[in-house]
């Protein structure tokens, strides 16, 4: 059975940090992974989706990696800034029906 | 403006009341699932469609949960009787798969929060 877990659960940092979230996966056969961002409150809005024949994906200040052999994923924000402050969770297929499997989130604090 | 829309965003009930969620997806998804969010459990999935067809609801509790797609349109998600562990807030999300392949970029509603007193 797929479980995704994500550290740390929680990260506060100063304006203008670079900063890494860290997602794996229990079972390393994975396809798509998707990063994804929640605000409190609100709906879980995409980030990045990373292919099964992608290594990483790129969206501004967001770059996210994935590692199928060790079933990683990280998530790198650079120049961080307040804005940015809100849950990140990542999720990956739990079998190879498609169904996505969501990890606890880090949830993210940018000081000013 | 492509965006999935769910009813109601808030629900207040008493225990052993009738309480159905809906979704309608993007248009043009094959895909829908439906998750449940609370703060001790995180994102769990209940239930999840292909083509509306159910592929899985393990993660449902079966005596009283019950998920359907009547058409490509509209999802929903039924509670009977609810009780107060179901408070929590219910999201659907829709996406694009091929046969055989993983599904997509996901798209998530703002979901319906739920109380059951």
């Amino acid at each position: 059975k797929q479980e995704v877990t994500q550290i740390p659960a929680a990260l506060s940092v100063p304006e203008g940090e670079n900063l890494v979230l860290n997602c794996s996966f229990t079972d390393s056969a994975i396809y798509n992974l998707q990063w994804f961002r929640q605000d409190p409150g609100k709906g879980l809005t995409s980030l990045l989706l990373i292919q099964s024949s992608q290594r990483e994906q790129t969206s501004g200040r967001l770059n996210a990696s994935l590692d199928k052999s060790s079933g990683r994923s990280t998530l790198y924000i650079a120049a961080s800034q307040p804005g940015d402050s809100a849950t990140y969770l990542c999720a990956g297929p739990g079998d190879n029906t498609g169904k996505l499997i969501f990890g606890q989130g880090t949830t993210l604090q940018v000081k000013p | 403006d492509a965006r999935v829309t769910q009813t109601p965003r808030h629900k207040v009930t008493e225990m052993g009341q009738e309480v159905t969620m809906r979704c309608q997806p993007i248009l043009g998804h094959n895909t829908v699932f439906w998750y449940r969010q609370t703060m001790m459990q995180g994102l769990e999935l209940l239930a999840y469609f292909r083509n509306r067809a159910p592929l899985d609801d393990s993660g449902m509790p079966k005596d009283r949960f019950s998920a359907e797609m009547p058409d490509a349109t509209l999802a929903t998600l039924k509670i009977q009787p609810s009780e107060p562990r179901d408070s929590a807030v219910y999201f659907c999300a829709s996406g694009w798969a091929l046969a055989g392949e993983n599904t997509g970029e996901l798209f998530f509603g703002e979901g319906s929060r739920l109380t059951v007193l």
